[in-house]
């Protein structure tokens, strides 16, 4: 069964540091998607893609975010410059009609 | 604000329990209520449900919207530890594409 996939599962880095989380969304999937998940809380949603553009982002997504699909099969979310608070599990997610997300297994960002 | 309350926040049951969890939304101009389960990393999907009244089912689990009232529930039947995990409930309204999750339930069922 396709899957989406992310890597690194998980990535340290210290505090002002530039990273790149990447995804690999189902290969059919047109719709791609962002959220984060704190230690302890809710999935937030960060923002969605369509037709190589942002389509909805959330007030989280702020200038020190992007996303690219550079290629035609990845999908990545760059935090420009971390901080401590934006140590969470990063979730990719892509579907093919904008009904059902698919989520890949998260990559773990701890900020230092 | 939207918002999507889910209870009970914990649940223990044992092996062969059938167990209820809650899900209430408030979003505007609803669209869909969706339903993951979440075991060590990604929630897995489980349930779309658009239309009020009709239940999905897929075997041992279930679940219903009611549009009126605004919530849903999700049935797990015979319950088996590996049920074990935390249930997710999110609205999406057809003004985007944002999943709005609740808090989840976390289910542990035990032998």
């Amino acid at each position: 069964e396709p899957e989406v996939t992310q890597t690194p599962s998980h990535q340290v880095t210290q505090m002002g540091q530039e990273v790149i989380l990447r995804c690999v969304p189902i290969s059919n999937h047109l719709y791609f998607y962002w959220y984060r998940q704190i230690l302890g809380q809710k999935v937030e949603f960060l923002v969605s893609f369509y037709n190589n553009e942002i389509s909805e982002k959330s007030e989280i997504f702020d200038d020190q975010f992007s996303v690219e699909r550079p290629d035609g099969s990845n999908f990545t979310l760059k935090i420009r410059s971390t901080k401590l608070e934006d140590s969470a599990m990063y979730f990719c997610a892509s579907d093919s009609t904008a009904y059902e997300q698919y989520f890949g297994p998260g990559t773990r960002l701890t900020v230092t | 604000e939207d918002k999507v309350v889910q209870s009970p926040l914990s649940l223990v049951v044992h092996e062969g329990d059938t167990v209820t969890l809650n899900c209430s939304y408030e979003v505007t101009n609803f669209r869909s209520l969706l339903w993951y389960k979440q075991e060590k990393k990604a929630p897995t999907f489980l349930f779309m449900l658009t239309s009020s009244g009709i239940e999905k089912k897929s075997g041992r689990l279930s679940s219903i919207l009611d549009k009126k009232e605004l919530f849903s529930i999700l049935n797990i039947t015979a319950t088996q530890t590996g049920d074990s995990a935390v249930y997710l409930c999110a609205a999406i309204s057809n003004s985007g594409y944002a999943l709005n999750f609740g808090k989840g339930t976390s289910l542990l069922v035990t032998p």
